[in-house]
């Protein structure tokens, strides 16, 4: 069935950077957006972009400008995120999840198992 | 950003109770709203798109309705399984938003 696997569990220092991977299986790659969304322990969902893996273009929310990046591989059908100056606030599960679109409307279905990603000195 | 309200932040209920979960638009999304189930530990999970439209595979006792900004989620018969966060979530625009979620307990 359509599923998202992503990386695993990633300890890293703080100002430095993580590179999180999902790769999409069971459905062309190129026909649907893939979202970016994390979760900090105890806390709510939060968006954080969007990439459209045929064309490769993104839109990311103001609280991730300049310091995220999302790009894709199409040869191996996997999305990246990359988030920069990382700090203690980033420690979060970080998710990707695919877009349905039908009509006018959107909703995320399947997501990816999460990688938590801990910053700590 | 649009701000999304749920409540109550926390519910706690029997088994075979019906359930009934609020989220509030601070602005008209018209029916551009998504309900979500989180276990401990687990990704979300869809239950509802588009306001009232059930994912395949969801039990039929769930359920959604509203339009513009006030939403329900509602569970009929309550199980044990049932036990989970649910979230409220706009498709409006970006950025997505989310409701702070509602904890259900038995």
């Amino acid at each position: 069935q359509v599923q998202l696997v992503q990386s695993g569990a990633e300890v890293k220092k703080p100002g430095a950077s993580v590179k999180v991977s999902c790769k999409a299986d069971a459905y062309t790659f190129t026909s649907s957006y893939i979202h970016w969304l994390r979760q900090a322990p105890g806390q709510g969902l939060e968006w954080m972009g969007i990439i459209k893996p045929s064309a490769g273009t993104t839109s990311y929310a103001q609280k991730f400008q300049g310091r995220v990046t999302m790009t894709r591989d199409t040869s191996t059908s996997i999305v990246y995120m990359e988030l920069n100056s990382l700090r203690s606030q980033d420690t979060a599960v970080y998710y990707c999840a695919k877009e349905v679109v039908v009509g006018a409307m959107s909703w995320f279905d399947p997501w990816g198992q999460g990688t938590l990603v801990t910053v700590s000195s | 950003d649009i701000q999304m309200t749920q409540s109550p932040s926390s519910l706690s209920a029997s088994v075979g109770d019906r359930v009934t979960i609020t989220c509030r638009a601070g602005h008209p999304i018209t029916n551009y709203l998504n309900w979500y189930q989180q276990k401990p530990g687990k990704a979300p999970k869809l239950l509802i798109y588009a306001a009232s439209s059930l994912q395949s595979g969801v039990p039929s006792r769930f359920s959604g309705s509203g339009s513009g900004t006030d939403f329900t989620l509602t569970i009929s018969s309550l199980q044990p399984e049932d036990i989970a966060t649910y979230y409220c979530q706009q498709s409006y625009n970006t950025p997505y938003t989310f409701g702070q979620g509602t904890k259900l307990e038995i």
